[in-house]
């Protein structure tokens, strides 16, 4: 089946500083990626949504310019977090949809957990 | 804008027995409802997906029903095993948008 590769699984950085996290398709081609924010026993929380070779559509109340996403290739989107502060400590998810239109399933990573000291 | 609630948020039973997950969902606009699963700091796997016109899907031990005009769906688990162990999310595909939304989880633990 289709796998999505996150990368790193976990990560831990000083407040101040950028942390970019990878999401590949390993075997099929995403023209469309999302990422999604769970802070500890809450649900998932879209962040935004990334298309191929164009800008990011963000969610009300995500900061595009904290949260910099790419996805300049059909197998790789990366989620950068920018000047990051304790409070953006969180559990990333990162998803891609394998073609597209609305039957198209959604395959997830392993998510990514980033602690700010 | 489309709420996902699931009840209860935890829940705890011993090993055999047969137990219900609850869903509901404030607008009934959605095109399909998938069931997750999510182990501890681990990503989703999909369990089961209803399409808006179908009522119900069944998968080994597992059944989720979808009443889309009332908004509620419930996942059933039958003879729960330890390993069934994990948090359980739905989420909604709204008719409008590639945009699933999640509810915010059941904990659920199959006690040995």
């Amino acid at each position: 089946g289709a796998v999505v590769s996150q990368h790193p699984s976990r990560v831990i950085c000083k407040s101040g500083t950028s942390v970019k996290i990878e999401c590949r398709s390993l075997d099929f081609q995403a023209t469309t990626m999302f990422w999604y924010r769970q802070f500890p026993k809450q649900s998932l929380m879209l962040m935004a949504t990334s298309n191929e070779g164009s800008k990011a559509t963000y969610e009300q109340g995500v900061e595009k310019d904290k949260f910099l996403i790419n996805h300049a290739s059909l197998t790789l989107s990366t989620l950068t977090v920018t000047s990051a502060h304790p409070e953006d400590s969180s559990f990333y998810i990162c998803s891609a949809r394998s073609f597209q239109g609305m039957d198209s399933p959604l395959h997830f990573g392993n998510g990514t957990r980033l602690t700010v000291t | 804008k489309q709420e996902v609630t699931q009840i209860p948020a935890a829940l705890s039973v011993p090993e055999g027995e047969n137990l219900v997950l609850n869903c509901s969902f404030t607008d009934s606009a959605i095109y399909n409802l998938q069931w997750f699963r999510q182990d501890p700091g681990k990503g989703l796997t999909s369990l089961l997906l209803i399409q808006s016109s179908q009522r119900e899907q069944t998968s080994g031990r597992l059944n989720a029903s979808l009443d889309k005009s009332s908004g509620r769906s419930t996942l059933y688990i039958a003879a729960s095993q330890p390993g069934d162990s994990a948090t359980y999310l739905c989420a909604v595909l709204m008719d409008s948008s590639y945009k699933l939304i999640f509810g915010s989880g059941t904990r659920l633990l199959v006690r040995p």
